[in-house]
């Protein structure tokens, strides 16, 4: 099993703060997505990196792909708090034909 | 926009009876998927299904579990004889393409069963 370390667990800021949240693993991933959870909700797709060093944006919000393809990273510049909520990775095994491992999530919170 | 639908949306069921998660993946879809969410825990993978049959599964799916795409637009899973332990949410997600490099899944918004 290919495990996907999330950092920090919680992260509590200001309105107005830029914060980053990092996903790690030792395992080579073939793509990796970020998800957004509400509470009795399922994952929402942020986006999917595929290629190694990828760089996407949405907005304020800045992910990144790892060269090795085993890392990523979310990084929400000038938060708010509609950004509150749990961001999870997940990342696709490059020995498995579609199951996603998910880590364990980073809780956001963002106080006006 | 279209979506993953599930239905229902909790079940609460006594422990041994049997129970039907639904699902109604995006109509283009090729791959299926089911994942549970033990409360405060990870998403975990159950099942993958492709071309009418099981591509993948992992050790919580055992001969409990079944899954089945009876129609050309549903997508169930059953669980034969519920234990306490298989309370959780249980997603369903589906995608488009085969290829590994865009695994892009699609979520539903849960069913949340309880065993009593």
């Amino acid at each position: 099993t290919q495990l996907l370390e999330q950092s920090p667990q919680f992260l509590s800021i200001q309105e107005g703060e830029n914060l980053t949240v990092y996903c790690n693993s030792s395992s080579v991933f073939s793509s990796l997505q970020w998800y957004r959870q509400e509470p009795g909700e399922g994952p929402v797709l942020l986006v999917t990196v595929v290629t190694g060093g990828e760089v996407k944006k949405l907005k304020r919000l800045t992910f990144q792909f790892g060269d090795a393809r085993k890392d990523s990273s979310l990084h929400i510049t000038a938060a708010q708090p509609g950004d509150t909520g749990l961001y999870l990775c997940a990342g696709a095994p490059t020995d498995s034909w579609g199951k996603l491992q998910f880590g364990a999530g980073t809780q956001v919170v963002v106080t006006p | 926009e279209p979506e993953v639908t599930q239905t229902p949306s909790h079940q609460v069921t006594q422990m041994g009876q049997e129970v039907i998660l639904r699902c109604v993946p995006i109509s283009n879809h090729l791959y299926f998927y089911w994942y549970r969410q033990i409360l405060g825990q990870k998403v975990e993978f159950l099942v993958s299904f492709y071309n009418n049959e099981i591509s993948e599964k992992s050790e919580i799916f055992d001969d409990q579990f079944s899954v089945e795409r009876p129609d050309g637009s549903n997508f169930t899973l059953k669980i034969r004889s519920t234990k306490l332990e298989d309370s959780a949410m249980y997603f369903c997600a589906s995608k488009f393409e085969g290829y590994r490099l865009t695994d892009t899944q699609y979520f539903g918004p849960g069913t949340r069963l309880t065993v009593l």
